[in-house]
């Protein structure tokens, strides 16, 4: 299996604050690497796709880089709506793999 | 409107068995891969495995191959996920998941569609 491994595992932001979130994989997994945003109680949603494609109705906060092994999610200026778990997921080979989780907090 | 709807929440003995649903609706159900995710409680996200609809063919994760079958009938576009001896371990909200808004995001293994999850609780 490709593991999956985020840091932080969880971060206190103010609103306005630009929030960085990496993902590495244990072997190069190209761009197959996906990012959702899951808020207490609720589905998880789909930002970004492809490592880098933001998917429809995603503010342009939002961003994704990298490729290989090494991958970024960042929020240009977070907002209170945007305090939840970010998971990446890659979808390069099964079993589809998702990070531990990154909780990003109110400070 | 495309969405996929779970069955409702269970209680159950550790030894029973158990399926549990997932309905798509508003696209073509067979022509998407569906994928059941376990998110145990206060924990991350495990993929566990995932079906083609169209011919019921399946990919499990080692975790939980043997553990729970997945199957399909196309005919309901419905999706099941089933134990046949039920752990307390099991206790978890499982979410099925799709792909089918985007054929980019298909393309690339994203899961664009959630269906809001299941609780399954197995307690004595």
């Amino acid at each position: 299996d490709i593991q999956m491994t985020q840091s932080p595992s969880s971060l206190s932001a103010s609103v306005g604050d630009r929030v960085t979130i990496t993902c590495r994989a244990s072997q190069s997994i190209s761009s197959y690497l996906n990012w959702y945003q899951q808020k207490p109680g609720k589905a998880p949603n789909l930002l970004i796709y492809a490592a880098s494609s933001l998917q429809s109705g995603v503010p342009s906060r939002f961003s994704g880089s990298g490729s290989g092994t090494d991958f970024t999610l960042t929020i240009s200026s977070v907002q209170p709506e945007d305090f939840a778990t970010y998971y990446c997921q890659q979808s390069y080979s099964i079993p589809r793999t998702f990070g531990q989780g990154t909780k990003v907090e109110i400070e | 409107e495309v969405q996929l709807v779970q069955s409702g929440a269970e209680v159950k003995k550790p030894g029973e068995s158990l399926r549990i649903s997932c309905k798509g609706s508003g696209y073509s159900f067979a022509s998407y891969w569906i994928t059941w995710v376990r998110q145990m409680p206060g924990k991350g996200l495990e993929w566990m495995g995932r079906i083609d609809p169209s011919d019921s063919y399946t990919n499990y994760s080692p975790s939980f191959q043997g553990h729970v079958t997945i199957s399909a009938d196309k005919s309901i576009s419905t999706a099941y996920l089933q134990w046949s001896s039920l752990k307390a371990s099991d206790t978890a909200r499982y979410y099925c998941a799709s792909s089918p808004r985007r054929i980019a995001v298909a393309v690339q293994g994203g899961m664009d569609v959630w269906g809001q999850g299941t609780t399954v609780t197995v307690s004595s």
